[in-house]
């Protein structure tokens, strides 16, 4: 499968636990974004790498969050002490390089916190 | 940094029929503007996109138009089929200034076809 791949697909974590959520974006892409989507809704900007470098981070992101991309190619992004608002998928996407290229969807990670 | 605004929430139309859906933009640099289209439990898959140099685009049955000074765009889909019934979201990003490269959804439209 040459697309973009995250792991686990499903998380179900207890509240005040940690969890980390890998992204694997296509290899040749350069950008890679983490969104978090609720039922319905569009996806919510998390974070922004271009290559190894976190160019844009939410403002409405806690500090609960962080995010890496060590080596410029997968990535992974950790919630600390879960919330149950925290529930939701987690979705990364990759794009290369260019002015209006298509970004690539991974399957999404869902986390249930309860 | 950008936002995107989408319009309406929900669309529900008749099998056959025209379905339009509206985005607006507040960052006037952004000139990329790609649609989604998520069926239930699938990952958001681009349908079509659109560059600030043009004002419309169509691929067979969709359509998207664009207007820059008023900065908003919209997705058309002509001769409705209950397949099309899904999520759209549209999106933009801009490739110069502050925020380059960043991709902003707007929230979303569940469309419904009724056959």
């Amino acid at each position: 499968d040459t697309g973009v791949s995250q792991d686990p697909r499903h998380k179900i974590t207890k509240r005040g636990q940690n969890v980390t959520f890998r992204c694997d974006p296509i290899s040749e892409h350069n950008r890679l974004y983490w969104y978090r989507q609720t039922l319905g809704q569009g996806p919510e900007f998390l974070t922004y790498f271009q290559n190894e470098a976190q160019l844009e981070k939410s403002r409405l992101l806690s500090d609960r969050f962080s995010a890496e991309r060590p080596k410029g190619s997968f990535s992974t992004l950790e919630i600390q002490r879960t919330e149950q608002g925290d529930s939701a998928m987690y979705l990364c996407a990759s794009r290369p390089q260019g002015p209006n290229t298509e970004a690539f969807f991974g399957q999404g990670t869902r986390l249930t916190v309860v | 940094g950008e936002n995107v605004e989408q319009h309406p929430s929900t669309l529900s139309v008749q099998e056959g029929d025209s379905a339009v859906i509206k985005c607006t933009y507040s960052d006037s640099a952004s000139n990329y503007f790609p649609w989604y289209k998520q069926e239930l439990g699938k990952r958001p898959q681009l349908i079509i996109d659109i560059r600030s140099n043009v004002g419309e685009k169509k691929d067979q049955r969709i359509a998207v138009t664009l207007n820059k000074t008023a900065k908003h765009f919209s997705l058309h889909i002509t001769e409705t089929q209950p397949e099309d019934s899904a999520v759209y979201f549209c999106a933009a990003s801009k490739s110069n200034g502050g925020s380059q490269g960043n991709l902003i959804f707007g929230k979303g439209t569940k469309l419904s076809v009724k056959p």
